[in-house]
Formats: C-alpha cells, structure tokens, sequence
C-alpha cells in the first residue's frame, strides 16, 4: 500500500501567518492526491483536490502544489476558523491511504 | 440539499456482525461512486472501501478484506455495510461520503458510531 507521511503532525501559528503543511508519497501518485480539513464534531471536508485544485466553496487562501513526492497544502494567512485536523489522501490506486494528520493550532 | 444519513450503528461483542446503512438525499445516488471511511478515537481517518455507481467496482482496505461488505441498493438511495468477524480494532465512527467524477468526496454523513467490546 501508498504510504503517506505528513509533516508535522501539529503545528500552531498565528493569525495572519503563512502556513504550509507537508504530505510525502512512498511511491509515485502524479497529482492524485487531495487535501481534507477535519473539525470536531464535523464530517471532513475536501479542500485540494488533484494536488493543486480548489474544491468547491473554499477560500482562496489555501492552495496545494506539489514538487516531486512531496505535496503541500497553503493557507496564505490564517485565520481563526482554519484551525483543524488536515489529512492528504491519495486515490492514485486502491487502496486508497489518509496521511496521519496534521493539527493546527492558534497560537 | 444533498444529505446522507449513517444509522446501524451500536455496540458489538468481538466476532459478531453488524450492518451499517447510509441514505441520500438531495441528488441522483445511482449517478455516484460511495465510499465509507472510519475514524477510530483517537486516531486519524482511514479509508475503508469503495463502490461504483452500478457496483461494478469495489474495493477494500487490507484491515476488512474478507470482513465486510460494501453493497448498495440504488432503488432506495441506501448505501451498506456488512461487517462480520468483528474485532476491537474495528471500533470507529463509520462516515459514508459520496465521490465525484474527480475522486473527490464532497458529501459526508455525521457518521456511525461502531463499538467493538464484551
């Protein structure tokens, strides 16, 4: 199985700041990997797909690119309601793995 | 507005069964692939299988192959999951989320709550 390695696995900013979180491939996935922002109490919602697509409804702050194996999600200035759980998800081949998360906090 | 419903949920002794269900609401079921994915407390979202529009697919993480079941009944807009042999481990909350042409899955459940214990 695709494993995926996200880095770190928490992380707390400021407002304002510019955040970047990391999801590292085992093996080669292309751009098939997306991004997922996880609240408490709330289903996950999708924010990156095919490495570098906004989903749907989501603010242009964030952004995903990807060099190589290495993939990143970007919030440009963070704000309060960015605080989350994030999980990169790759759907390159079944079956499909969640990296272990990354929780980011307000400083 | 697209809604999906988990209900089945519930406690479980080890190596019993259980069969969770997820309606939709709001759009054409039949015109999308379904996945369910778990949580367990205190851990991270794990992807647990998936299946075409029309069933022609499906696939299991390693951890239920051979376990669980994902079917669907597109005559009523529901979703499944068959889970058998069931272990401790398999104790999570159970989301059900619909995928797009992309692969992205943009409608979630609340989720199931599955605990696996004498």
């Amino acid at each position: 199985d695709i494993q995926l390695t996200q880095s770190p696995s928490s992380m707390s900013a400021s407002l304002g700041d510019r955040v970047s979180l990391t999801c590292q491939s085992s093996q080669g996935i292309g751009n098939y990997l997306s991004w997922y922002q996880h609240k408490p109490g709330k289903p996950p919602k999708p924010m990156i797909y095919y490495a570098t697509n906004l989903a749907d409804g989501v603010p242009s702050r964030f952004s995903g690119s990807r060099s190589g194996s290495d993939y990143s999600l970007t919030i440009s200035s963070l704000e309060s309601e960015d605080t989350a759980i994030y999980y990169c998800l790759q759907y390159d081949e079944y079956p499909w793995t969640f990296g272990g998360g990354t929780k980011l906090e307000l400083k | 507005e697209v809604q999906l419903v988990e209900s089945g949920g519930g406690l479980v002794q080890p190596g019993r069964s259980l069969k969770l269900s997820c309606v939709a609401s709001g759009f054409t079921f039949s015109n999308y692939g379904m996945n369910w994915i778990r949580q367990a407390p205190g851990k991270g979202l794990e992807w647990v299988a998936y299946i075409s529009s029309g069933s022609s697919y499906i696939y299991y993480a390693e951890t239920v192959k051979g376990r669980f079941t994902i079917s669907r009944d597109n005559a009523k807009n529901t979703l499944y999951l068959q889970m058998t042999s069931l272990r401790s481990e398999d104790t999570a909350l159970y989301y059900c989320a619909r995928t797009t042409d992309y692969y992205v899955m943009d409608a979630w459940g609340q989720g199931a709550s599955v605990t696996v214990s004498s």
